[in-house]
């Protein structure tokens, strides 16, 4: 599977769009990204997952680029509860998740 | 029900004890895995049960013993742990490897294990 590099931490005001960027310049024309979360003291939390176009849920968005070398994960209003730990997961499919060190969010007033 | 529950919530043992780790979906999902997290780290695989048959194992040392009586429970038996086990071990279930690439794994909470 692809490796990811995130940044460590990012901030973001409440009520604001969060836009967390991930880097995966060595995926596979069969992989796919994923994005899990990870809040305080629980189980990691899955968000979305694209291969090429854009998706969005009830969650948040995915804005893949077209080379596939990148994606950014949107939280359109990010609020408090959105505080945690986002993975981004490149694999090609099958039971198996190799989670990065992630970014570490932090939503503030 | 899209539930994995786990107990115990937290264990403290010590490196001469046996013991246990529950996990319990009913969701109907045919895979289970088992993950371990030290603190301030990503989560680790360690074990893949695929309709009930361990289909992947992490390298693990055998002082962990994995188990899956059903499609609706998986053991984790830990014998002779060493105090560097001490972390969060993790449960997910997700629905089968014929689903792809979905491949959403739902969590519990975890078991807190402190090795002395």
């Amino acid at each position: 599977d692809a490796k990811t590099t995130q940044p460590p931490s990012m901030d973001c005001a409440e009520g604001r769009a969060a836009n967390l960027p991930c880097n995966h310049s060595t995926i596979s024309g069969n992989e796919y990204v994923y994005w899990y979360r990870q809040i305080h003291s629980q189980g990691p939390q899955y968000i979305i997952h694209g291969l090429k176009n854009n998706e969005t849920n009830e969650m948040a968005s995915l804005i893949i680029t077209e080379d596939r070398k990148s994606s950014t994960l949107i939280l359109p209003h990010a609020t408090l509860r959105d505080t945690a730990v986002y993975y981004c997961i490149v694999t090609g499919g099958g039971n198996k998740l190799t989670f990065g060190t992630g970014t570490q969010l932090k939503v503030e007033l | 029900d899209t539930e994995v529950t786990q107990t115990p919530k937290h264990l403290v043992m010590g490196m001469t004890n046996k013991k246990s780790l529950k996990c319990e979906q009913h969701m109907g999902h045919r895979a289970m895995y088992w993950y371990k997290q030290k603190a301030k780290k990503p989560p680790e695989l360690m074990f893949v049960y695929s309709y009930e048959k361990l289909s992947i194992n992490e390298s693990v040392p055998s002082r962990f013993s994995p188990e899956c009586p059903n499609s609706s429970l998986l053991n984790l038996h830990l014998h002779a742990l060493q105090p560097e086990d001490s972390a969060l071990y993790l449960c997910a279930s997700s629905q089968d490897e014929g689903v792809y690439p979905y491949n959403e794994q739902f969590f519990g909470p975890g078991t807190r294990l402190t090795v002395l």
